[in-house]
């Protein structure tokens, strides 16, 4: 089954903890990305990758770290999470061409205190 | 450069209603367009998609949207309104040129009364 994991689905941290959330798909797809959602300001793109050892910064990527060494995974990495954090993240991917859809992740809610 | 813009943050229909939510862009290539519906507690599922052939695209659950190009709309519709699709839908532009870099609208939340 074509899929997007994400882990973990859940966490509360305290604020300053390394934390790494992973990200796994298995479409062979050249394009990740990932996104906070915090009401009202819809998705926000914080990195996106366009393939293997290529990334790049979203709209909103300050306190936020991501690596591709492998194509199919794409962690996100707090290295010192804040409660401006909190927030629930999305995984995406997608072939390399324009017209393909985007495969989302089912989502980590992160809360930092 | 390019951008979406939905024009309702909510949208509150009763069941057996027809739905309407709008969708406006900007682009400086051609675009394709996208819709995403987000249940609660859920990732973002694919509804229908634009790409440049047909301009009225039918998706899943009897939504469709039509492109209209002079208009820079995509509009989502469906005819009658269930309570399952009580949910958040996002419209998405990626343009032919540049980036490839999907742009997403804030969002429209659609809600059902019975």
């Amino acid at each position: 089954e074509a899929q997007v994991t994400q882990n973990p689905r859940y966490l509360i941290t305290v604020t300053g903890k390394k934390l790494t959330v992973t990200c796994s798909q298995n479409m062979n797809h050249e394009y990740m990305s990932w996104y906070r959602q915090d009401p009202g300001l819809g998705l926000r793109q914080i990195y996106y990758s366009m393939n293997v050892e290529v990334t790049d910064k979203g709209d909103v990527p300050e306190g936020y770290k991501v690596s591709r060494k492998e194509k199919r995974n794409f962690p996100l990495i707090l290295e010192s999470p804040s409660p401006n954090q909190t927030s629930l993240y999305f995984c995406a991917s997608r072939t390399a061409t324009n017209t393909g859809e985007l495969f989302f992740g089912e989502g980590s809610r992160l809360t930092v205190l | 450069a390019q951008s979406v813009t939905q024009l309702d943050s909510h949208v509150s229909v009763s069941e057996g209603t027809p739905v309407l939510l709008r969708c406006n862009y900007s682009s400086s290539y051609s675009p394709s367009l996208f819709w995403y519906v987000q249940h609660p507690n859920k990732g973002l599922q694919l509804l229908l998609k634009y790409t440049s052939a047909a301009t009225l695209v039918k998706g899943i659950n009897g939504f469709e949207a039509e492109f209209k190009k002079s208009e820079t709309s995509f509009h989502l519709t469906k005819p009658s309104a269930h309570m399952s699709d009580a949910a958040e839908y996002f419209c998405v532009v990626t343009a032919s040129g540049g980036s490839y870099i999907p742009t997403f609208g804030r969002g429209t939340s659609l809600i059902v009364h019975p």
